[in-house]
């Protein structure tokens, strides 16, 4: 079945510096990726939607400067966090459309963000 | 706009009985499309329903049943015969038409414990 590899599970940064997460399609071709966000025991948060070779939609009030999101392959996209502050300690899991079949979307396993 | 409404924080269950997680939806699309997700505390997201809006038919899936209601639009999900592995947050999440670019938005989320 399709496969999405997410990496990494997770990080520790400083605050101030940047992480870039990736999310990579193993056996398809992922020519959307949605990007969510999703705080401990609450629901997941859709930061944004890419499209390779475009410039992804960002949602209503997600900072399109810190949340840099780059789909530059069919197989490869990418979050990165500028400049993370611990409030942007979260889990971000990226889901990728498989196919145009209705049901068909694949998650990543996820990242846990830990900002110190 | 598009909203997915789960109203149960949590929900306790004993083992080998059945369980109904609620969820409701607001969309002013025709064609679109409900899914139920299981996240155990890993963070993985498992797919487990999905229920087309044209679907006449209930969609089932081994011990996982969903319970549409279009008039009323819900889409409950029923587990039967529930297991200790069950333990879990169970989202539900809609695909809208066409115009929505595909993406999945999700309830609030529903912590389900199984007690032996």
């Amino acid at each position: 079945g399709a496969v999405v590899s997410q990496h990494p599970s997770r990080v520790i940064c400083k605050s101030g510096t940047s992480v870039k997460i990736e999310c990579r399609s193993l056996d398809f071709q992922a020519t959307t990726m949605f990007w969510y966000r999703q705080f401990p025991k609450q629901s997941l948060m859709l930061m944004a939607t890419s499209n390779e070779g475009s410039k992804a939609t960002y949602e209503q009030g997600v900072e399109k400067d810190k949340f840099l999101i780059n789909h530059a392959s069919l197989t490869l996209s990418t979050l990165t966090v500028t400049s993370a502050h611990p409030e942007d300690s979260s889990f971000y899991i990226c889901s990728a459309r498989t196919s145009t079949s209705l049901r068909g979307y694949t998650f990543g396993s996820g990242t846990r963000l830990t900002v110190v | 706009a598009q909203k997915i409404t789960q109203t149960q924080p949590g929900m306790f269950v004993q083992e080998k009985e059945a369980v109904t997680l609620d969820c409701t939806y607001d969309t002013s699309d025709q064609s679109y499309g409900l899914f139920w997700y299981k996240q155990p505390s890993s963070g993985e997201m498992i797919f487990l329903i999905y229920q087309g809006s044209y679907d006449e038919q209930n969609a089932t899936e081994g011990r996982y049943s969903l319970n549409f209601q279009k008039a009323r639009k819900s889409a409950n999900l029923v587990i039967s015969a529930s297991q200790l592995g069950d333990s879990a947050m169970y989202f539900c999440a809609m695909r809208g038409g066409y115009n929505q670019g595909g993406k999945l938005i999700f309830g609030q989320g529903t912590e389900l414990s199984v007690k032996p």
